[in-house]
């Protein structure tokens, strides 16, 4: 089955305590990209990759940090999570070719919270 | 900048009666528009998408929306609601490549729609 893939869905850490989301996909897509959920605030980008060893930032990358080594993974790294940072986490992707007219395939999200 | 608009939080429609999410769009160019929907605790599903050609788009579970480009509005619609249609339903246009754009989605803030049975 074609799926984007976050793990865990659910995590509870501590200020400062460096922590690492990972995302994985099957579809061999180029585009990847993360985004934060917060109310009020909607979906914000976070970081994209528009292919291996290609990272940028998006509207919020403060405070995160991402690495695309292989096509299928897109690990968001949290290296010195802050409570501003609790919120609901979302990995996606596409194809590249023709990416403005691509839709974004979505993980289940991860629900993070920083005490 | 581009931008999405969903101006109501909430529409809340008897089963089996129609249903309309409401959406407009500021954009450069030709848009390229979205409908995404989030049931609780799940990610968000893509339902349909306009590029370009037919003003009707049908997509996933009996949906469709309407492009207006005199209106410039996207409005997701259903004949007949299901109390299952019920969740959070985002608009979206896709950002424009190059010239330092990102290839994000542009959401709207997002409408619940409640179906009550």
């Amino acid at each position: 089955e074609a799926q984007v893939t976050q793990n865990p869905r659910y995590l509870i850490t501590v200020t400062g305590k460096k922590l690492t989301v990972t995302c994985s996909q099957n579809m061999n897509h180029e585009y990847m990209s993360w985004y934060r959920q917060d109310p009020g605030l909607g979906l914000r980008q976070i970081y994209y990759s528009m292919n291996v060893e290609v990272t940028d930032k998006g509207d919020v990358p403060e405070g995160y940090k991402v690495s695309r080594k292989e096509k299928r993974n897109f690990p968001l790294i949290l290296e010195s999570p802050s409570p501003n940072q609790t919120s609901l986490y979302f990995c996606a992707s596409s194809l590249n070719q023709r990416l403005e007219n691509s839709p974004l395939h979505f993980g289940n999200g991860t629900r993070l919270t920083v005490t | 900048a581009q931008s999405v608009a969903q101006p109501e939080d909430q529409v809340n429609v008897a089963e089996g009666n129609p249903l309309t999410v409401k959406c407009t769009y500021s954009v450069s160019g030709n848009p390229y528009l979205f409908w995404y929907v989030q049931y609780p605790n799940r990610g968000l599903q893509f339902l349909l998408k306009y590029i370009t050609g037919d003003n009707l788009v049908k997509g996933s579970y009996g949906f469709e929306a309407e492009f207006n480009k005199s209106q410039t509005s996207f409005h997701l619609k259903k004949p007949s609601a299901l109390v299952s249609d019920s969740a959070l339903y985002f608009c979206a246009v896709r950002d424009r490549i190059g010239s330092g754009n990102t290839g994000k989605l542009i959401f709207g803030q997002g409408t619940t729609l409640q179906v009550k049975p």
